[in-house]
């Protein structure tokens, strides 16, 4: 398997435009995690969906950021508009679930933004 | 509120030395816990992982964790350490309630640096 693909790797903007962020999942995986990771933050989770329905969205930060996964094998993350303070790398992550255990979760290898 | 607390925010060992890393939870019941390591430009990749059983899970590279309940630890150890082990480390556990969708709690962090 290739594992969680993320496009693009690195997106660098302009204040103001907006940033499409995707994602696709490693296949027969019904959980997706969007998360983004600052020095001064850490790791935070942003939005995650289960079986594309979005269930916890409480993380993202503003009315400017909105997550669809419109189905199993994509996912996207958009800003607009973008901000200097959005700047960060942006991960996505998916994991096996329902069997009742909680399974790892996998991780692609992030987006960096940088708004200037 | 469920929590993880990585006490140690940064780390300096030298090559060949031993290395534990802290880790502590809060949880009401069994935990479903989880060591991540980061290297410099990477997605997070999973070390270890405790469910049940021994107490003492022995993971990729080398390393071991060792959940104590009485403690609420979950510390990772590494008997020698490598110049390649120089990375941010995760800490986390399975949201309580969350096990449909996998969700975890992630703590801060640890970056390890080793001295040659």
């Amino acid at each position: 398997d290739a594992g969680v693909i993320q496009s693009p790797r690195h997106e660098v903007t302009e204040m103001g435009q907006e940033v499409t962020l995707r994602c696709k999942p490693i296949s027969g995986h019904n959980s997706l995690f969007w998360y983004r990771q600052t020095m001064m933050r850490g790791l935070e989770l942003l939005i995650y969906f289960n079986n594309n329905v979005p269930i916890d969205d409480s993380g993202m930060p503003e009315d400017r950021f909105s997550a669809k996964m419109p189905n199993a094998s994509f996912s996207t993350l958009k800003i607009q508009p973008s901000e200097p303070r959005d700047s960060a790398v942006y991960f996505c992550a998916s994991s096996p679930t329902g069997t009742g255990a909680y399974n790892e979760q996998f991780f692609g290898p992030g987006t960096r933004l940088t708004v200037l | 509120a469920q929590s993880v607390t990585q006490p140690d925010i940064h780390i300096t060992v030298s090559e060949g030395a031993s290395l534990e890393l802290r880790c502590n939870y809060s949880y009401g019941a069994t935990p479903y816990l989880f060591w991540y390591v980061q290297s410099p430009g990477q997605g997070l990749q999973l070390l270890l992982k405790y469910f049940s059983g021994d107490t003492l899970v022995q993971g990729i590279k080398g390393f071991e964790a060792e959940f104590k309940r009485s403690q609420s630890s979950f510390n990772l150890r590494k008997p020698s350490v490598h110049w390649s082990d120089a990375a941010e480390y995760f800490c986390a556990v399975g949201a309580y309630g969350s096990s449909n969708t996998g969700k975890l709690i992630f703590g801060q962090g640890t970056t390890l640096q080793v001295k040659p």
